[in-house]
């Protein structure tokens, strides 16, 4: 069974520090990807940043950078230079070999709040 | 142009009726899907269609029947609501491709369902 798992219900950081996200997940496939979305208060979803599991190198998408921990089975965004629009949900999730369809794993999410 | 787009976006309704949210994408996506968020924040996958063809149903209640009259449209009914379909309902698309792809799954803006 897959599982995805976000340890941190809320978190606090001030503007324009880096702040870390964490996600750890659980599969039995070989081959999988990992995304992270971010869901503000308005609702919708947004994809964030994707890492395959053969990648070699940790995905960065402007200041988003996922920190792929194979060995650990960790996946932990961070935000680096954090902005008063970055206060949101985010969720981790992942999509296993076995999910082809294209079927999402979602973590419990994390809260984070950005303070100015 | 809204690259997944459902309505309504708000609904309230009465137990008892029947309802339907209604979901177009315009990426050319051959993937749709619909997940559910409870009021936890957990999101879960309810069904998948690959070019109109039903390909994961979640053990979701017969009561929602998802209709996909092409591949640009996925359409959820729901009969006989009941309090505990309160939830934000969330169509999505995709590409069809291999999980190492990367083929990122785009979700609409969510349509908040109360029943009373």
């Amino acid at each position: 069974a897959q599982k995805i798992t976000q340890t941190q219900p809320g978190m606090f950081v001030q503007e324009k520090e880096a702040v870390t996200l964490d996600c750890t997940y659980d599969t039995s496939d070989p081959s999988y990807g990992l995304f992270w979305y971010k869901q503000p208060s308005s609702g919708e979803m947004i994809f964030l940043i994707y890492q395959g599991s053969y990648d070699q190198q940790n995905a960065t998408e402007g200041r988003y950078s996922l920190n792929f921990q194979k060995a650990r089975k960790s996946a932990n965004l961070v935000i680096s230079a954090s902005q008063l629009g970055d206060s949101a949900m985010y969720f981790c999730a992942m999509r296993g070999r076995s999910s082809n369809t294209g079927k999402l794993i979602f973590g419990q999410g994390t809260t984070l709040q950005v303070k100015p | 142009d809204t690259a997944v787009s459902q309505t309504p976006k708000y609904l309230v309704t009465q137990m008892g009726n029947d309802k339907s949210i209604k979901c177009e994408q315009n990426l050319g996506h051959d993937t749709m899907y619909w997940y559910k968020q409870d009021s936890k924040k957990f999101l879960k996958i309810m069904f998948s269609y690959n070019n109109k063809e039903l390909i994961i149903n979640e053990t979701v209640p017969n009561r929602f029947s998802p209709k996909s009259p092409d591949k640009a449209h996925l359409n959820l009914h729901i009969n006989s609501l009941e309090l505990g379909d309160s939830a934000v309902y969330f169509c999505a698309s995709s590409v069809a491709g291999t999980v190492l792809d990367g083929n990122t799954i785009y979700f609409g803006e969510g349509s908040w369902l109360t029943v009373v």
